[in-house]
């Protein structure tokens, strides 16, 4: 049963748009989410992270929203560019796991059109 | 500074065989983890080593994968006898402060069984 999802296996957005991935989690355990980019033939890479204490973090164009009332996240990237098409991994660290377990979603296929 | 390197990045091998795949993490990484995706699903953990202790290895998935860390330098990972169902992409990954959210990755080592 997974507990991380992200339920859009692909997302198309023009370039300079907004795009908004979203994932949803059921482990009330979970106190920290990250967001991970992965391109073809290589491994994932790290891009932004939120303690459950938080609602929103941002950095530069990235922006991941928290709402543990619903279980939900986001990512939000603006504005989009043509480098940002990659697979975007939701993953989530329980309490007391101190971030060594990470509990990843599906992924969502991203294509930022130029 | 090297990154996390795998080897090999693509073994293909018959049902019954051995593999053993092999990951060099950051020096002065203590943490070191093996994930695995299968069939383009979701990103699994395998199992977690500090230094040449594992820590965790409750996502390993039966007797036939065995996780070895040497001197707490590079780990290997062997899969003896390979089935049809251990195909995918594994993942090693290593950090020295998990918390804050940076795993870095390997490439992965593509494994098929066939």
């Amino acid at each position: 049963d997974q507990q991380v999802k992200q339920n859009s296996p692909s997302l198309s957005v023009q370039e300079g748009r907004i795009s908004i991935l979203n994932c949803d989690y059921t482990n009330s355990m979970f106190d920290y989410f990250l967001w991970y980019k992965k391109y073809p033939a290589e491994g994932p890479t790290f891009l932004i992270s939120i303690s459950s204490i938080k609602d929103k973090n941002e950095d530069g164009r990235f922006t991941v929203f928290l709402n543990k009332s619903a279980k939900h996240l986001s990512l939000h990237i603006v504005p989009s560019q043509p480098g940002d098409s990659a697979v975007y991994f939701c993953a989530a660290s329980a309490v007391g796991n101190a971030g060594n377990m990470l509990t990843f979603g599906g992924g969502t296929r991203l294509m930022v059109k130029p | 500074e090297a990154g996390v390197t795998q080897f090999p990045s693509h073994s293909v091998i018959e049902k019954g065989q051995t593999v053993t795949l092999r990951c060099d993490p950051i020096s002065g990484h203590d943490n070191l983890y093996w994930y695995r995706r299968v069939m383009g699903k979701e990103i699994k953990f395998l199992l977690h080593f500090v230094k040449e202790s594992k820590q965790d290895e409750s996502g390993m998935p039966n007797n036939r994968f065995l996780a070895e860390r040497t001197g707490g330098t590079y780990s290997t990972l062997k899969v003896q006898p390979a089935e049809l169902e251990d195909s995918g992409v594994y993942f090693c990954a290593s950090s020295q402060h998990p918390r804050a959210g940076e795993l870095f990755f390997g490439e992965g080592s593509r494994l098929t069984v066939l």
